[in-house]
């Protein structure tokens, strides 16, 4: 099945400059890979997500890149702010496949 | 957005009592619900698909008879943790994928359900 590796675990950014995360996927066949912001005891929310016919996206701060060769993707975030402190998940599914799998979470957070 | 839904929100019960946790759609119809598991500061564990009309798909190492999910409607799925005990104590969550087809299969995932077995 899939595996989803996420680095770093931890990141701690001065406010106003960038955070980027990184996963890696193994399957080949994964096609659709969302990202996910959670605050404490909350729900994940989908900030952005990306599709393999797509090499980046770009929502505002938010930025997504893939390297469909190396299997990896990553998150950026620009101009940080203290509100973009949380943990981030990212994921991968095939389409052929429903389940979701998740990396293993960035708890983020900015220095004011 | 599309919204998802859960009741409890939080439960704290004895050891031995039965659990019942409902996910709703409320406002599209969902064939597919997943149900998750989070341990503190740990990534989602898939317990199990949940389809409508049939029965459920459990991953590898999650019991069956443990976790009792149905899924009765296209906007409505239960999980019931039978006879629970201290270890089933976690933050449970499902998610629900929209059948709309601009959707692009995207789950949507309700607020989380925070169960502490005494």
């Amino acid at each position: 099945g899939e595996n989803v590796e996420q680095h770093p675990s931890t990141l701690s950014v001065q406010e106003g400059d960038s955070a980027v995360i990184k996963c890696t996927y193994s399957d080949s066949a994964s096609n659709y890979f969302p990202w996910y912001k959670q605050e404490l005891g909350k729900r994940p929310q989908l900030i952005i997500d990306i599709r393999s016919n797509v090499g980046e996206k770009k929502d505002q701060r938010i930025a997504v890149t893939l390297n469909k060769t190396a299997k990896h993707f990553s998150l950026h975030i620009t101009e940080t702010q203290p509100e973009d402190s949380a943990v981030y998940f990212c994921a991968a599914r095939n389409f052929g496949n429903e389940k979701l799998t998740f990396g293993t979470g960035t708890r983020l957070t900015i220095i004011p | 957005g599309a919204v998802v839904s859960q009741h409890p929100s939080r439960v704290i019960c004895k050891s031995g009592t039965s659990v019942k946790i409902e996910c709703r759609s409320l406002d599209f119809q969902a064939t597919t619900m997943f149900w998750y598991r989070q341990f503190p500061k740990k990534s989602l564990m898939l317990m199990a698909t949940s389809n409508e009309g049939s029965k459920a798909t459990y991953e590898q190492g999650v019991e069956k008879d443990k976790f009792l999910i149905n899924h009765a409607s296209l906007t409505l799925s239960t999980l019931t943790v039978t006879s629970a005990h201290p270890e089933d104590s976690s933050f449970y969550i499902c998610s629900a994928r929209s059948l709309a087809e601009n959707s692009y299969n995207e789950q949507f995932f309700g607020p989380g359900t925070r169960l502490t077995v005494l």
